[in-house]
């Protein structure tokens, strides 16, 4: 069974830090891998998308790589501002076409 | 096309009651998923349409909810007598696939409070 984890649980950094946020999935039999970012209270915005064939992806101050041997993905956010602060989940898409999801990171950009 | 919709956007009701909630996909995306979120959580699958197919159903998905994806197009999530524990953001993604998915696009939620 897939799981998906996602470590910290919670992240406070002042502005203008560079940061890392993990994913790790049990099971390396996934079709992508995708990033989101959910503010409080609302539906979730979709970051990057990883399909299984790839290394990483970049769009704007953020990428996302992906390991799928160790099953390991890692966002990096660079030169963080106030308006990053959310919640960032990771999910996958497993072999039965359903995204398993992690319970996400909380981060706060202290300005 | 502005992307995926849901209605209503919050709905409370009484224990006990039906609602029905929908979601309005990207158009040429063929799936659909159905997911709920809880505080502090990430979302949980519920169900999934290809088309109109319903191709698979999460033990979640007690016999008190069931949900149809008439002509491939929108979908309708339906509770059945509702409970305090079914109080939840409910999530509609909609993504197109072909053997290679492409990006799944979620909607707002229907955020259900059931008192």
């Amino acid at each position: 069974k897939q799981e998906v984890t996602q470590i910290p649980a919670a992240l406070s950094v002042p502005e203008g830090e560079n940061l890392v946020l993990n994913c790790s999935f049990t099971d390396s039999a996934i079709y992508n891998l995708q990033w989101f970012r959910q503010d409080p209270g609302k539906g979730l915005t979709s970051l990057l998308l990883i399909q299984s064939s790839q290394r990483e992806q970049t769009s704007g101050r953020l990428n996302a790589s992906l390991d799928k041997s160790s099953g390991r993905s890692t966002l990096y956010i660079a030169a963080s501002q106030p308006g990053d602060s959310a919640t960032y989940l990771c999910a996958v898409l497993d072999s039965n076409y359903q995204l398993i999801w992690g319970a996400g990171t909380k981060l706060i950009i202290k300005p | 096309d502005t992307g995926v919709s849901q209605n209503p956007r919050h709905k409370i009701t009484k224990r006990g009651q039906n609602v029905t909630f929908r979601c309005d996909p990207i158009s040429e995306h063929n799936r659909l998923y159905w997911y709920r979120q809880t505080l502090g959580q990430g979302p949980e699958f519920l169900t999934y349409f290809q088309n109109e197919a319903q191709l698979e159903k999460s033990r979640l998905l007690s016999d008190r909810f069931s949900a149809e994806r008439p002509k491939g197009s929108f979908s309708t999530l339906e509770i059945q007598r509702t409970e305090q524990g079914d109080s939840a953001m409910y999530l509609c993604a909609s993504s197109w696939g072909t053997g290679m998915d492409r990006e799944a696009f979620f909607g707002q939620g229907t955020r259900l409070t059931v008192v």
